[in-house]
């Protein structure tokens, strides 16, 4: 079975800089969902990558798909209080089954 | 996703005691799941529908049962719960091709 592999687990950066988040699948991806949480609360939907190669971007956020399609990084620009809570990773491994799995989720905390 | 609902919100209750957990949406989707979210273990399917006629097992599904009594909604049960099904649940929604779409979340604490 597909298993999503998301890392760090916990990152604590200062206002104002960059970080990555990366999660890594050991099937090829068909389609790679991005979710944020905040703590307790329900999923925020971030971005969706569907081809090799793809780059979106939302305000201070852009995801990535690598060419191979097993990788994923999320990185944010310019980090803000509002950035932090917990960044999810889930996949369609199987082809437009429906059935997501999800990374284990990276928690991000931003410093004023 | 306020077109996916979940009642109740918050739920305390007994090791032992039967529990429904119920979610409702608008968005005239066919499918709909039951997730589970444990501390540093990302989201876990519990059991999930393609249609009101179809059920399917998730990677979770012993101790909970389900019911898709119409498209628009989707009931999660724990016959007798028990401590470690404490958790935070979550309803999802989706049509082919798209991306979920989740509801607030249900607190569950058994005692």
């Amino acid at each position: 079975s597909q298993e999503l592999e998301q890392s760090p687990q916990s990152l604590i950066v200062q206002e104002g800089k960059n970080l990555t988040i990366n999660c890594t699948s050991s099937k090829t991806l068909y389609g790679l969902y991005w979710y944020k949480q905040k703590y307790g609360e329900g999923l925020i939907f971030l971005m969706m990558l569907q081809k090799g190669g793809e780059e979106k971007s939302h305000e201070k956020i852009t995801a990535k798909l690598d060419e191979k399609k097993q990788q994923s990084s999320l990185h944010i620009t310019a980090s803000q209080p509002s950035h932090a809570g917990i960044y999810l990773c889930g996949a369609d491994g199987s082809g437009n089954t429906g059935k997501l799995i999800f990374g284990q989720g990276t928690t991000l905390q931003v410093k004023p | 996703d306020a077109d996916v609902t979940q009642t109740p919100r918050n739920r305390i209750t007994k090791t032992g005691k039967r529990i429904m957990l119920e979610c409702s949406q608008t968005k005239g989707h066919d499918r709909m799941y039951w997730y589970r979210q444990d501390p540093g273990l990302g989201l876990q399917l519990i059991y999930y529908s393609f249609d009101v006629k179809d059920i399917n097992k998730g990677e979770i599904s012993d101790g909970y049962s389900v019911s898709r009594q119409a498209q628009a909604k989707f009931s999660l049960s724990l016959e007798s719960a028990i401590p470690n099904q404490t958790a935070l649940y979550f309803c999802a929604t989706s049509d082919a091709g798209t991306r979920e779409f989740f509801g607030p979340g249900t607190r569950l604490t058994v005692l």
